[in-house]
């Protein structure tokens, strides 16, 4: 199985600053198949990110991601209000399909 | 768009099944690029893919292993949803439930449904 290590575990950080989220994968993961999802509190999570650096429908450019093998990266290039939320990077390959990352949560400093 | 509306009870006692049903707007449970998948979350396991359905000339499901035993997930193509059933739960099967439309990523999600077991 392999296994997802976000970092860091929350990231504190003011509106308009750039953020930059890890993803350690124990295993190398196919480039096309890492993605990453924005949770918000109450709500399901959201695609941002898949393959590994294309953005889902509607998502701004703001957000952008990148790496390969055993290292990705979420960045966030200036920080909105409505970007404080917790961020989940995701893998697809063999059994389990799907494993998450632990997550990371993005508060306002 | 696709969109997913989960429905199921949100209290199960021990030992019992665990129930949820996910109708799908949007695209059809029956189409040959997507799968259908349950995904849980708790504090204690985060997220959690449980297992998905997917039809490729004929159906196919896949399971994790952790609750492989208990599982069934179940595609209903005259109402176009798919269900989750989970036997035998005990406490540590408390979590919100997610329904999700993807193969590779999980582009559109369910409203989730805190599902508590006890007594």
């Amino acid at each position: 199985e392999i296994v997802l290590t976000q970092s860091p575990g929350t990231l504190s950080l003011s509106p308009g600053e750039r953020a930059t989220l890890s993803c350690r994968a124990s295993q190398s993961v196919s480039s096309s198949y890492l993605a990453w999802y924005q949770q918000k509190p109450g709500q399901a999570p959201r695609l941002l990110i898949y393959g590994p650096s294309s953005r889902a429908t509607g998502i701004p450019d703001r957000f952008s991601g990148s790496g390969s093998g055993t290292d990705f990266t979420l960045t966030i290039s200036r920080l909105e209000p409505e970007d404080f939320a917790v961020y989940y990077c995701q893998q697809y390959g063999s059994s389990p399909w799907l494993t998450f990352g632990g997550g990371t949560k993005v508060e306002i400093k | 768009q696709v969109q997913l509306q989960q429905s199921g009870p949100g209290l199960v006692k021990p030992s019992q099944t665990l129930s949820l049903t996910c109708d799908i707007s949007g695209d059809s449970v029956s189409s040959n690029s997507a799968a259908w998948n349950w995904i849980r979350q708790s504090p204690s396991r985060g997220l959690e893919w449980l297992g998905r359905t997917y039809y490729r000339s004929k159906w196919y499901n896949d399971y994790a292993v952790s609750v492989k035993s208990r599982i069934t997930i179940n595609p209903d193509t005259s109402k176009n949803q798919f269900s989750l059933q989970l036997n035998s739960v005990t406490p540590e099967d408390t979590a919100v439930y997610y329904c999700a439309g993807g193969v590779y990523m999980l582009g559109s999600w369910g409203q989730g449904t805190l599902v508590t077991v006890s007594s």
